[in-house]
């Protein structure tokens, strides 16, 4: 079946530094990746989509500033928390949609904020 | 996307099916059918999706009504390790871009 990884799988960091999350689609091609975060006891939220060569596409409050996403090559997508502040503490998890369109996910991040 | 509705927890008894139900009566002619797992603290588990069709794969099976307003999942011999939120998710390419929205899910407790 079709495998993605994240990197690192937890990291973490002082208030105010910036955390770079790697998200690869190891088996398959993807145009297209999405970002969710998962909160404790809570379901996933999508934060952005990511396509490759452009863009990328945020949800309604979402920062875009703030989380940096950048989609360079067909199995590479990077999320970069700027500034990152204790409640960005989270389970960051990706996924990649393989050419008929569905969507395989990564074992996901979990960031600590100090 | 259409809204689903599952119920919050399930139990089951290991080596027996599980049957999972969901409501999605205001499904799109579109719109396909999802349904992913997640163990705790791992990212979400891809198990099988379908559009009208009944579909079988070596995970489990899923059953479609024929008016598509609900499915069940079907896991033929649960197992310990089966036990995780079992997510139900209806979504098009051409409405949403393929963007997943999740809901609560159900909690699938498998008991030895």
């Amino acid at each position: 079946g079709a495998v993605v990884s994240q990197h690192p799988s937890w990291v973490i960091c002082k208030s105010g530094t910036s955390v770079k999350i790697e998200c690869r689609s190891l088996d398959f091609q993807a145009t297209t990746m999405f970002w969710y975060r998962q909160f404790p006891k809570q379901s996933l939220m999508l934060m952005a989509t990511s396509n490759e060569g452009s863009k990328a596409t945020y949800e309604q409050g979402v920062e875009k500033d703030k989380f940096l996403i950048n989609h360079a090559s067909l199995t590479l997508s990077t999320l970069t928390v700027t500034s990152a502040h204790p409640e960005d503490s989270s389970f960051y998890i990706c996924s990649a949609r393989d050419r008929i369109r569905t969507q395989y996910f990564g074992p996901g991040t979990r960031l600590t904020v100090l | 996307d259409a809204k689903t509705t599952q119920p919050p927890s399930m139990d089951c008894a290991e080596g027996r099916a599980a049957n999972l139900p969901c409501n999605h009566s205001t499904i799109s002619g579109n719109e396909y059918v999802y349904w992913y797992r997640q163990i705790h603290s791992q990212g979400p588990q891809y198990i099988i999706h379908g559009l009208k069709n009944n579909e079988t794969n070596e995970m489990a099976s899923l059953i479609i009504t024929e008016d598509r307003k609900s499915s069940t999942l079907i896991l033929p011999h649960a197992t310990l390790r089966d036990t995780a939120v079992y997510y139900c998710i209806v979504s098009a390419d051409e409405t949403s871009g393929s963007r997943l929205t999740f809901g609560e899910g159900t909690q699938l407790t498998v008991n030895p």
